[in-house]
């Protein structure tokens, strides 16, 4: 079946940058493309951008255009999203999500931002 | 940037009917706006409903459906269920991307 797993939670100062990872598995990883979609606390879900699974080109949110980059390593079946200049209000869960007809989320990693 | 509509709450009694609404502030929700509808419960990830307007998951209970409503998509739930209170969030596909409505809090009481 169809897993998402993604990397543990992180606490990042402002000003610092994360990276989050996506492993995939259960299924031929180019064949899908990814998004990166994050929930601060007690908000809604806000899309980030996706990639392509199959040649690796990218989206983003106008929002977050020139902030966030997502790449994949199609040897390790991963996706990565990194964000960078965070600020707290960058604080909140970030999920991956396959671009599937049925559409399959990761579990989500926290991150913190505090100085 | 479009605007992605849901109304904020509902409540249903149970074994009540239900409909949440997703509207669009571009116009019409068609099905080529590809409409999903997403449960979350509390520090949980969501969880894929309805895919594509009016398709279930395996795991969706038969009491919800999908469909396109008045320019809108729409969620039915008919016979509430005290496991159904949630948050319910859209999902449209556009040109630019994904636009996720602001959720709506499904009571069941």
């Amino acid at each position: 079946q169809v897993q998402l797993v993604q990397s543990g939670a992180e606490v990042k100062k402002p000003g610092a940058s994360v990276k989050v990872s996506c492993k995939a598995s259960g299924y031929t990883f180019t064949s899908y493309s990814m998004h990166w979609v994050r929930q601060a606390p007690g908000q809604r879900l806000e899309w980030m951008g996706w990639i392509n699974g199959a040649n690796g080109n990218t989206k983003y949110s106008q929002k977050f255009q020139g902030r966030v980059t997502i790449t994949r390593d199609t040897s390790a079946s991963t996706v990565y999203m990194e964000l960078s200049s965070l600020r707290s209000e960058d604080t909140a869960v970030y999920y991956c999500a396959r671009d599937a007809t049925t559409v399959d989320w990761g579990q989500g990693t926290l991150v913190t931002v505090s100085s | 940037q479009a605007v992605v509509t849901q109304e904020p709450s509902l409540t249903v009694s149970p074994g009540g009917t239900v409909t949440l609404t997703c509207g669009s502030s571009t116009g019409a929700v068609t099905s080529g706006h590809h409409p999903y509808w997403f449960q979350q419960k509390p520090g949980q990830a969501p969880r894929t409903l309805i895919y594509d307007t009016n398709n279930k998951h395996s795991w969706t209970p038969a009491r919800f459906s999908g469909s396109l409503l008045g320019g809108k998509a729409a969620l039915t739930l008919s016979g509430a269920q005290p496991e159904d209170e949630a948050e319910f969030y859209c999902l449209l596909s556009y040109s630019g991307g994904w636009v996720f409505g602001g959720g709506t809090k499904l009571t069941v009481l």
